[in-house]
C-alpha cells in the first residue's frame, strides 16, 4: 500500500502568514494526490486533486504542486477561516486509497 | 445546492452492527458514485469502499471486506453503511462522500461532497 507521510503535523501561523504543507508518498503517485480541510463538526471540503487542480469555489489562496512522491499545499495569505486540519489523500486505480495523518493549523 | 444528510449518532455494544445512512439531495443520485470513510481521533481518514448508485455493485477496502456492506436505494435517492462485529476500535465519525465525477461507469476517488458525520461509539 501507499504510505502518505505529512509535515508537519502541527503549525501555529499567524493571519496573513504564507503556510506550506508537504506531503510525501512512499512510492511514485505521478499526480494522483488531492487535499481536504476538515473543521471540527463539519464536513470535510475538496480543496485541491490531481496534485494542483483547484475544486470549483475554493479561494485562490490555496494551491496544490508536486508530482511523484513530493506534493506541497500552499495557502498564500492565511486566513481565520483557514484553521483547520489538511489532510492529503492519494487515489489510483491500483493501489488502496489512503490518507495522510493531518496536519493541524492552529492559532497562536 | 448537493446535500448529503447523515443519519444521527449512534451508540453500540461490542459485536452488534451499525447502519448509517445518507440521503442526497441537489444532484442526479445515480450519476456518481457514493465513498464511505471514517474518522477516528487523532488519525486520518479511512476509506471503507463504495457504492456504485447506477448499478448497485460494490467494492471494499480489504480491511473492511466481510464487515461492511454498502447499498443504496435510488427512489429514496439515499445510501447505506452497515458495519458488523464492531469493536471499540470502530469508534469513530463515519462520513458518505460524492465522487467528483458525473457519468454512470466513471469513478475517480476524488470526493467532492461529504455528508456531516455520524458519530458511532462503540462501547459495553
Amino acid at each position: 500500500d501507499i504510505q502518505l507521510t505529512q509535515s508537519p503535523a502541527f503549525l501555529s501561523p499567524s493571519i496573513g502568514d504564507r503556510v506550506t504543507v508537504t506531503c510525501r508518498a512512499s512510492q511514485d503517485i505521478s499526480r494522483g494526490l488531492a487535499w481536504y480541510q476538515v473543521k471540527p463538526g463539519k464536513a470535510p471540503k475538496l480543496l485541491i486533486y490531481a496534485a494542483s487542480t483547484l475544486h470549483t469555489g475554493v479561494p485562490l489562496r490555496f494551491s496544490g504542486s508536486g508530482s511523484g512522491t513530493d506534493f506541497t499545499l500552499t495557502i498564500s495569505s492565511l486566513q481565520p477561516e483557514d484553521f483547520a486540519i489538511y489532510f492529503c489523500h492519494y487515489s489510483s486505480g491500483f493501489f488502496p486509497i489512503t490518507f495522510g495523518q493531518g496536519t493541524r493549523l492552529e492559532m497562536k | 445546492q448537493v446535500q448529503m444528510i447523515q443519519s444521527g449518532a449512534e451508540v453500540k455494544k461490542p459485536g452488534a452492527s451499525v447502519t448509517v445512512s445518507c440521503k442526497t439531495s441537489g444532484y442526479t443520485f445515480t450519476g456518481h458514485y457514493i465513498h464511505w470513510l471514517r474518522l477516528a481521533p487523532g488519525q486520518g481518514p479511512e476509506w471503507m469502499g463504495w457504492v456504485n448508485t447506477y448499478r448497485g455493485d460494490t467494492h471494499y477496502a480489504p480491511k473492511f471486506q466481510g464487515r461492511v456492506a454498502l447499498s443504496r436505494d435510488t427512489s429514496e435517492t439515499t445510501a447505506y453503511m452497515e458495519l458488523s462485529s464492531l469493536t471499540s476500535d470502530d469508534t469513530a465519525v463515519y462520513f458518505c462522500a460524492r465522487d467528483l465525477v458525473e457519468g454512470q461507469g466513471a469513478l475517480s476517488n476524488w470526493f467532492d461532497a461529504w455528508g456531516q458525520g455520524t458519530l458511532v461509539t462503540v462501547s459495553s
